[in-house]
């Protein structure tokens, strides 16, 4: 079975500060999409990021980039510039062989002004 | 275009009743999940639908869960009888094809049962 980790239940950065979201998986698939989710108080998911496992290159989009490292089974979110609008639960989650996703625990994050 | 369109919103009810939660998923996307998020056990798969069709309904807590896809463009998630414990926010979320990863998610429904 896959399991998806979060160790950082809450973590905090002050506004224009870099912070990065800790995220483990398990699985012994070689082929699968990581995701990392946004959810505001509005409760809304939102995808922020998505990683091919097949790709070497971490994704980037704009201040979100994702630290990869496959035989780890590590994928770290690194928010540049946090903004008071990135105060949110995030989580991370993985897909494979194109079936369910699986989400880890989430991490609170607080954006100090 | 639209989203993932769930209703209700809120729905609270009494212990007992029957309750049932809707789910439009967006127009041309072939699979439909239903998740449960509470906070002691966070996101939680309930089922999924490829094509209208259950692949796997192992999250499904016992029987007084079901849920359906009769066609492409609704599903529903029963629980009858109610409980407290399964007090919660209801999320659906739909996916375009087996080859495109993401999830889109509706807003999500927040059951309460006293």
């Amino acid at each position: 079975a896959q399991t998806v980790t979060q160790s950082q239940p809450e973590m905090s950065v002050q506004e224009a500060e870099t912070v990065t979201l800790s995220c483990t998986y398990d699985t012994s698939e070689s082929d699968y999409y990581l995701f990392w989710y946004k959810q505001p108080p509005s409760r809304q998911m939102i995808l922020v990021i998505r990683q091919e496992a097949y790709k070497q290159q971490n994704a980037t989009e704009n201040r979100f980039s994702v630290n990869f490292q496959k035989a780890a089974k590590s994928f770290s979110l690194k928010i540049s510039d946090s903004q008071l609008g990135d105060a949110a639960m995030y989580f991370c989650a993985q897909m494979y062989n194109n079936n369910d996703m699986r989400f880890g625990a989430g991490t609170r994050l607080t954006v100090k002004p | 275009d639209a989203g993932v369109i769930q209703s209700p919103r809120h729905e609270v009810t009494e212990m007992g009743q029957e309750v049932t939660l809707r789910c439009k998923p967006i127009s041309g996307h072939n699979s439909l999940f239903w998740y449960r998020q509470t906070m002691m056990r966070g996101l939680e798969l309930l089922i999924y639908f490829n094509n209208n069709v259950p692949i796997d309904d192992s999250g499904m807590p016992e029987d007084r869960f079901s849920a359906k896809m009769p066609n492409a463009s609704f599903s529903t998630l029963k629980i009858q009888p109610s409980e407290p414990r399964d007090s919660a926010v209801y999320f659906c979320a739909s996916r375009q094809g087996p080859n495109t990863g993401e999830l889109f998610f509706g807003e999500g429904s927040r059951l309460t049962v006293l």
